[in-house]
């Protein structure tokens, strides 16, 4: 089945760019989403279909993907950009959601 | 404005049942894929189930086949999962997720807070 790599952990400065990945083979032929969670909140959307924001978010948020990794990118991180980074595929092939096993954002 | 609101989790023994519900508003429900998504303590995301905006297509995880069932009322704008069998395995928080689209389920842009289901003698 279906996997998708994310590195555990990730610290970053404040006024840093934090890039976050997600590795598979091929995974440039999969739109991929990404989702922000905070400690005892749910899961937020931040970028889809690769590299689109949805309302509200901040265009410090970007996404690409190409080849065997989809990245997101957070410029100028702050305290309040905290928090886990989930990505997420749809593996057509399957009918399956994969999530990756999520990424903590740190900022030092 | 959107809002998806879940009842239902609880305390349950080993080999018991549980069923979920998730009023949604602010949203034409009819017109979306719905997906339940579990968080275990301490762990990642986890698609449990999903099902069509008319409820004509359903998709399950593998570790739920043939034990949840999930079912949507879109007169009552309200989603379901009945969850069978419940093992230890089952604990987690369950949140309710929309899709962008009918189907399929492939991307989930609002989340619900999430209900709390605890499996244990």
């Amino acid at each position: 089945s279906y996997v998708v790599t994310q590195s555990p952990s990730l610290s970053v400065a404040p006024g840093q760019t934090a890039t976050i990945t997600c590795g598979e083979n091929n995974i440039g032929s999969k739109s991929v989403h990404w989702y922000q969670q905070k400690p005892g909140q749910a899961p937020v959307l931040v970028i889809y279909y690769d590299n689109d924001r949805p309302s509200g978010i901040p265009e410090r948020f970007s996404g690409s993907n190409s080849g065997n990794t989809a990245t997101l990118t957070i410029s100028r991180v702050g305290a309040g950009d905290e928090a886990d980074y989930y990505c997420q595929v749809w593996d057509g092939s399957s009918d399956r959601v994969v999530f990756g096993g999520g990424t903590k954002l740190t900022v030092l | 404005d959107v809002q998806l609101a879940e009842s239902g989790g609880g305390l349950v023994k080993p080999g018991g049942s549980l069923r979920l519900s998730c009023a949604a508003s602010g949203f034409t429900f009819r017109n979306h894929a719905m997906s339940w998504v579990r968080q275990a303590p301490g762990k990642g995301l986890e698609r449990v189930s999903s099902i069509s905006g008319s409820g004509t297509n359903t998709y399950y995880g593998d570790s739920v086949k043939g034990r949840l069932t999930i079912s949507r009322d879109n007169s009552k704008n309200t989603l379901y999962l009945l969850m069978n069998s419940l093992t230890t395995e089952d604990t987690a928080v369950y949140f309710c997720a929309k899709s962008l689209h009918h189907d399929p389920p492939d991307v989930f842009d609002f989340w619900g807070q999430g209900t709390m289901v605890t499996v244990s003698s």
